[in-house]
């Protein structure tokens, strides 16, 4: 039973494109988040939902725009791709108060 | 300024040595933190948190206030434990603030 699934693991695509990276968690858990990892290994929050709710929102260009259509579900969706949008972003749940995150594999994320 | 350093990138210690990786924190808070790891091919998982002041998988880590600091320690590495391990600050509404992260590799 896999916790968080990301769809896809693998997403090449060129600058300009629109694309969609979905997440999913079977955890029963009321928050989700979005997290970018770049070439360095460097993990940054982007956003936080709490029962689809935006409750975290970092320095994110509008480009990038979250969408929960349910507590187990949040999407990302990336408008107008740039090359520095190249990244592993990675899904992650946790139920609000515990202090524990469960995450994705990762979708690596290529503009060409 | 709510920070996690890590100052090693990549860290190399042979099998059986004792391993320290560094973890310091700015947080004017009440601070929350925590060590993540990722093995090769895996996700990120929770290694272990301050408050539960446990050992998990021969490490621990203690969070000295005075120095701001919280660095994990093992006394005998093991080649089990090469992986990316993520020192990280849990501040309010649940945010989490990750280190750099450390890239260990245990010398067989």
């Amino acid at each position: 039973d896999t916790a968080v699934s990301q769809t896809p693991k693998y997403l090449v695509t060129q600058m300009g494109n629109d694309k969609s990276i979905k997440c999913e968690q079977n955890l029963g858990h009321d928050t989700m988040y979005w997290y970018k990892q770049d070439s360095k290994k460097f993990l940054k929050i982007m956003f936080s939902y709490n029962n689809k709710e935006l409750i975290i929102n970092e320095t994110v260009p509008n480009r990038f725009s979250p969408k929960s259509p349910d507590k187990a579900h949040l999407n990302l969706h990336i408008n107008s791709l740039e090359l520095g949008d190249s990244a592993v972003y990675f899904c992650a749940s946790s139920q609000l108060g515990s202090y524990e995150q469960y995450f994705g594999p990762g979708t690596r994320l290529t503009v060409t | 300024a709510q920070r996690v350093t890590q100052p090693e990138k990549l860290l190399s210690v042979f099998k059986g040595a004792p391993v320290e990786l560094k973890c310091n924190y700015s947080y004017s808070g009440s601070p929350e933190l925590f060590w993540y790891v990722q093995y090769s091919r895996q996700r990120l998982q929770l290694l272990l948190r301050h408050i539960s002041r446990e050992s998990i998988k021969g490490f621990t880590a203690d969070l000295n206030k005075g120095e701001t600091s919280f660095h994990l320690k093992k006394p005998f590495a093991q080649e089990e434990d090469s992986a990316m391990y993520y020192c990280a600050l849990r501040t309010s509404y649940d945010k989490v603030i990750f280190g750099p992260g450390t890239s260990l590799s245990v010398i067989p």
